[in-house]
């Protein structure tokens, strides 16, 4: 069966510092992956998303950066957090695009 | 363009009532929909899913969905709801005409004594 871990699962940090917040998928090859954010009373925000190694597709224009460097490993960064990227994190993934997202647990990120 | 709204941001049930959660899409080839569950600072669930087959769509828990087309609609129902369903739940639709599924800004469900 496929997994999907997220790590760390809560942050705090200050204005300005970088961001590395890590998404690997466990029991598939060559899925799609995605980056959504949450913030608070607010629906999803889709960051980021790939269709392979590589390969990344910015949907919003923002402070942060996406990269996968591996097939089943996507990371979201940043060179120095604003505090409007406090917020919740999902990572995802999929077999193709428009099929059913599976999500990580999130990570909460709250910038000081 | 593909989108979908959630009427209501704040629905609130008695237990063992009806619970009934909208969903309006608009799209102008057929659509793929989804309902997602979630709960307090955990990740998304998938409920289920209407791909072009039954429009009546049994899900996890008991819910379960009906696609109408004429309404362009497919709203979230349960008979008797439990304490446990107390969450957050998301529409969401792909046309294909976007490379993504674009999500409704969601309904917070409170379930009440």
């Amino acid at each position: 069966s496929q997994t999907i871990h997220q790590w760390p699962a809560t942050l705090v940090q200050p204005v300005g510092s970088p961001l590395s917040l890590e998404c690997t998928v466990e029991g598939t090859s060559n899925p799609n992956l995605y980056w959504y954010r949450q913030a608070a009373g607010r629906g999803l925000q889709l960051l980021f998303y790939s269709v392979g190694i590589g390969q990344i597709s910015s949907e919003v224009p923002q402070n942060l950066s996406a990269s996968r460097p591996q097939d089943r490993q996507f990371i979201l960064s940043s060179k120095k957090l604003l505090l409007s990227d406090s917020g919740f994190y999902l990572c995802a993934w999929s077999r193709g695009l428009g099929e059913t997202q599976y999500f990580g647990p999130g990570t909460r990120l709250l910038v000081l | 363009a593909q989108s979908v709204t959630q009427l209501g941001s704040h629905v609130s049930v008695s237990e063992g009532a009806l619970v009934l959660l909208r969903c309006n899409y608009s799209s102008s080839v057929p659509p793929y929909l989804f309902w997602y569950v979630q709960y307090p600072n955990q990740g998304l669930q998938l409920l289920l899913k209407y791909t072009s087959a039954a429009t009546l769509v049994k899900g996890i828990n008991g819910f379960e969905a009906e696609f109408k087309k004429s309404e362009t609609s497919f709203h979230l129902t349960k008979p008797s709801a439990h304490m446990s369903d107390a969450a957050e739940y998301f529409c969401a639709v792909y046309t294909g005409t976007a490379s993504k599924l674009t999500f409704g800004t969601g309904t917070r469900l409170q379930v009440t004594l």
